[in-house]
């Protein structure tokens, strides 16, 4: 079965402070698309990243991280010195071949000043 | 990166009628897009596929005679919600596929039934 988990439904940090945001994901594909989208308030899907599975390597952009783990199917987001503005709903994503995604249940960032 | 164009943004309508959504792809042909349902404070949960030029398939408990599907030119797709009611309001976001099979998302159409 396909499945992508975000164990954490809320996360609450103060501004500058490092977060992490969990993602787990279950697939039988050999080749599969993972994804991170940002949802604020408005409602629109902004896409952060997309990892092939046979890219293992760890992706940094700016204050963003990802940690690709294929051994414990694991794909964690981290953001560096947290802002205000990075308060959004964020969703972790896994693409079927057909092109679905499959989107774990996300998780609340509330970034305080 | 591609431009996929959702309208309306917002729309409030009375039970009982039925409303369209439009999902267009600008600068690329979409031969498959999808649509996807949020419930408030929910995950994204897919509805169906659209493919141009054929019946679109949905996934399992989407009626398909309640969201009527069409996917008429490589540009476009319809969302008909028909014969609306309360708990048919929803977030509605569309996705297109372009050649390099890359998915890109339109605004989002938040649908109040009154």
């Amino acid at each position: 079965a396909q499945k992508v988990t975000q164990a954490q439904t809320e996360i609450s940090v103060v501004e500058k402070e490092d977060v992490t945001l969990d993602c787990v994901y279950e697939t039988r594909d050999t080749t599969y698309y993972l994804f991170w989208y940002k949802q604020p308030p408005s409602g629109e899907l902004v896409f952060l990243i997309r990892r092939n599975s046979f890219d293992e390597q760890n992706e940094i952009s700016g204050r963003y991280s990802w940690n690709f783990q294929k051994s414990t199917s694991s794909f964690n987001f981290t953001i560096t010195a947290s802002q205000v503005v990075d308060s959004a709903v964020y969703f972790c994503a896994l693409e079927m071949w057909e092109g679905k995604l499959i989107f774990g249940q996300g998780t609340e960032l509330s970034v305080k000043p | 990166g591609a431009v996929v164009s959702q309208h309306p943004s917002r729309v409030i309508c009375k039970s009982g009628t039925s409303v369209k959504i439009e999902c267009r792809s600008l600068d690329f042909q979409a031969t498959t897009m999808f649509w996807y349902r949020q419930f408030p404070k929910k995950s994204l949960m897919l509805m169906a596929t659209s493919n141009e030029g054929s019946k679109a398939t949905y996934e399992q408990g989407v009626e398909k005679d309640k969201f009527l599907i069409n996917h008429a030119s490589l540009t476009l797709s319809t969302l008909t919600v028909t014969s609306a009611h309360p708990e048919d309001s929803s977030f509605y976001i569309c996705s297109a596929r372009d050649q390099e099979d890359e998915a890109f998302f339109g605004q989002g159409t938040r649908l109040t039934v009154v």
